[in-house]
């Protein structure tokens, strides 16, 4: 079975400070793509960052970095400097590739609140 | 460049009943996803379209169905409405065809769908 866990279903740091979102992945495929997506209060949900399982550097998108364990099958997201804008909720994903269609597996989420 | 429009934003229905979303992808996007968002299961894949053509679907009974339209735009329809069925619906779109892109999905704002 493919899926994904986020085992921190609230976390709330200060402004300014660092925090690190936590994610664990199961599936049998060894060719994936892995995703932190973002759904702030109004909904719409946007692409933070992206990972192809192949590469074994870890991706960066300015002030977010993950770090990626594909042994491990872990895929943290560090967010630092931390911003009022970053309150959100925030969604591990991993994409499986099934006869040329994508489909995204998704964790539960982690409710992250940046205080000021 | 406008983003994913989902319509209705709000609609409250009765148990029995049949309800049709609506989802037009940002231009240029071909791939059409369909999620169910609640608060016990989290987000979950519905099915998703490319081309008029269903490639894949989730684990949800036939009462969900969808299609995709030559303009790429796509309904989603859920018949004989459930208490359970109460959920935020999601439709994504996306430029499949680049490999760089996959899973890079563009968001709506979503469907709120309640069953009274």
């Amino acid at each position: 079975a493919q899926t994904v866990t986020q085992s921190q279903p609230e976390m709330s740091v200060q402004e300014a400070e660092t925090v690190t979102l936590s994610c664990t992945y199961d599936t049998s495929e060894n060719n994936y793509y892995l995703f932190w997506y973002k759904q702030p209060p109004s909904r719409q949900m946007i692409l933070v960052i992206r990972q192809e399982a192949y590469k074994q550097q870890n991706a960066t998108e300015n002030r977010f970095s993950v770090n990626f364990q594909k042994a491990a099958k872990s895929f943290s997201l560090k967010i630092s400097d931390s911003q009022l804008g970053d309150t959100a909720m925030y969604f591990c994903a991993f994409i499986l590739i099934i006869q040329g269609a994508q489909k995204l597996v998704f964790g539960q989420g982690t409710r992250l609140t940046i205080n000021p | 460049k406008a983003g994913v429009t989902q319509t209705p934003r709000y609609l409250i229905k009765t148990r029995g009943q049949q309800v049709t979303l609506s989802c037009s992808p940002i231009s240029g996007h071909r791939s059409v996803s369909w999620y169910q968002q609640t608060p016990g299961q989290g987000l979950q894949f519905l099915f998703e379209y490319f081309s008029e053509t269903q490639r894949n679907k989730g684990n949800f009974p036939g009462r969900f169905s969808g299609r995709q339209f030559s303009n790429s735009r796509s309904e989603m329809n859920v018949s004989t409405l459930e208490l359970g069925d109460s959920a935020l619906y999601l439709c994504a779109s996306s430029f499949f065809r680049d490999e760089t892109r996959w899973g890079e999905l563009f968001f709506g704002e979503g469907s709120r769908l309640t069953v009274l």
